[in-house]
């Protein structure tokens, strides 16, 4: 299983660009890396997945280098609403599927 | 995407007792997963459901403990027996599509106190 660490906190201020960076340096090779945002009372919600290189949806862009050992969550201009744990996940695609949860980072933008 | 459905949302027991918690997904899913996640912690994956066959625990976790049962693609069960307070936790069903590369979609959580 990929050992996975993950800031435990950041902070940030309104409009601001934030950058989680996620270490998994035994990911597998089959394994994708996807980040989850969780709001206290509700389940995780999926953001964005990706398997190297640059990937980016309307909320966020995810880089992975070339040896994958690492990947960065940004999120472009936060809000306040953005305040929220963000979990990092490595696992493999369909076959023994095993998703492995990193400890988090709790994120807190202020005005 | 998938919209999942958890009973029930929270629920008081006492010490010794069991609860079982249902999931109920709208459409058919491959792979359901069990979680626990403890206050202010991250999710501890405790088991995948199979359909038809028994639950592949992960380590740390037994059936005799969280049995488990998915009698076809579109719900689950968990069960914590012979509760104590240390099982106090928000349990999350989730699912995931096989072929996909593991995105997953969560219930809302069941909250859990343990007298």
């Amino acid at each position: 299983l990929a050992k996975i660490t993950q800031p435990i906190s950041m902070d940030s201020y309104e409009g601001q660009e934030v950058n989680i960076t996620c270490s998994h340096n035994n990911i597998a090779t089959n394994d994708y890396i996807t980040w989850y945002q969780q709001f206290p009372s509700q389940g995780p919600r999926f953001i964005i997945q990706g398997y190297k290189t640059k990937v980016t949806n309307e909320v966020a862009s995810l880089f992975i280098p070339a040896d994958r050992k690492s990947s960065t969550l940004s999120l472009p201009r936060v809000s306040l609403s953005d305040t929220a744990v963000y979990y990092c996940l490595v696992g493999e695609g369909g076959g023994s599927y095993i998703p492995t949860f990193g400890r988090g980072t709790s994120l807190i933008v202020h005005p | 995407s998938a919209v999942i459905s958890q009973k029930p949302s929270r629920d008081i027991c006492q010490r010794g007792t069991s609860l079982t918690i249902q999931c109920q997904v709208d459409s058919q899913v491959t792979m359901m997963f069990w979680y626990r996640q403890q206050p202010g912690q991250s999710l501890t994956l405790i088991a995948t459901a199979n359909q038809g066959s028994e639950a592949t625990y992960e380590s740390g976790f037994v059936i005799d403990k969280f049995p488990i049962s998915r009698p076809n693609l579109t719900f689950s069960t968990l069960t914590v027996s012979n509760m104590s307070p240390e099982d106090s936790s928000i349990y999350l069903c989730s699912v995931a599509a096989a072929s996909g590369g593991g995105e997953q979609f969560f219930g809302p959580g069941t909250r859990l106190t343990v007298l």
